[in-house]
């Protein structure tokens, strides 16, 4: 069965600063998408930044970018120029590609804190 | 353009009694999904709807769970004799169904059993 682990429960960053989020996954498929999910107060997930397994190229995003080790199974999200906005819980998810239902297996979550 | 819309937003309700909770996804997707976040911990799959497919029910945690949905839109989740331990936020989320499109999430209901 597939997991998601996120070690870090809480995490804090100054403004302007870089902060990196961790995340490892298990799975014995060899095609599959990563995703990384911002949950503010509001509730609603959002999706930030997504990642396919058979592309070797990081993604990123504006300010934010991921470190995907496949051999590793480990792909971890950095914030840079963090902002008072950014303040929410992340979530580190997967996805087997090829799948009946695309179904997302999500971790426990990081909850970051931005420090003005 | 509407996202994921969930009502009620919030819901309080007494032991044992039955709750219904709507998801009216994005217009056009065709896949629908529901996610129960218990406190503290991550979201968890429960029911996937695909077009006029059978829907994909392995996440349902217990028989007093079920979901439907009516002409390929609008879901409903029914709990039937809730329980404390059913206390959790709902999320409902839909995308275009095609390969692995990213899915879209509601702002959830929030589900209180006293």
């Amino acid at each position: 069965a597939q997991t998601v682990t996120q070690s870090q429960p809480e995490m804090s960053v100054q403004e302007a600063e870089t902060v990196t989020l961790s995340c490892t996954y298990d799975t014995s498929e060899s095609d599959y998408y990563l995703f990384w999910y911002k949950q503010p107060p509001s509730r609603q997930m959002i999706l930030v930044i997504r990642q396919e397994a058979y592309k070797q190229q990081n993604a990123t995003e504006n300010r934010f970018s991921v470190n995907f080790q496949k051999a590793a199974k480990s792909f971890s999200l950095k914030i840079s120029d963090s902002q008072l906005g950014d303040a929410a819980m992340y979530f580190c998810a997967y996805s087997f590609y090829g799948g009946a239902t695309n179904k997302l297996i999500f971790g426990t979550g990081t909850l970051l804190a931005v420090q003005p | 353009g509407a996202g994921v819309s969930q009502s009620p937003s919030n819901k309080v309700t007494e032991k044992g009694k039955d709750v219904e909770l709507r998801c009216d996804p994005i217009s056009g997707h065709t896949a629908l999904y529901w996610y129960r976040q218990s406190l503290g911990q991550g979201l968890e799959f429960l029911i996937y709807f695909q077009g006029n497919s059978a829907p994909d029910k392995s996440g349902l945690p217990s028989d007093r769970f079920s979901a439907e949905r009516t002409g390929g839109s609008v879901s409903t989740l029914t709990i039937q004799r809730t329980q404390q331990e059913d206390s959790a936020v709902y999320l409902c989320a839909s995308s275009s169904g095609q390969g692995t499109q990213p899915q879209h999430f509601g702002d959830g209901t929030r589900l209180s059993i006293l």
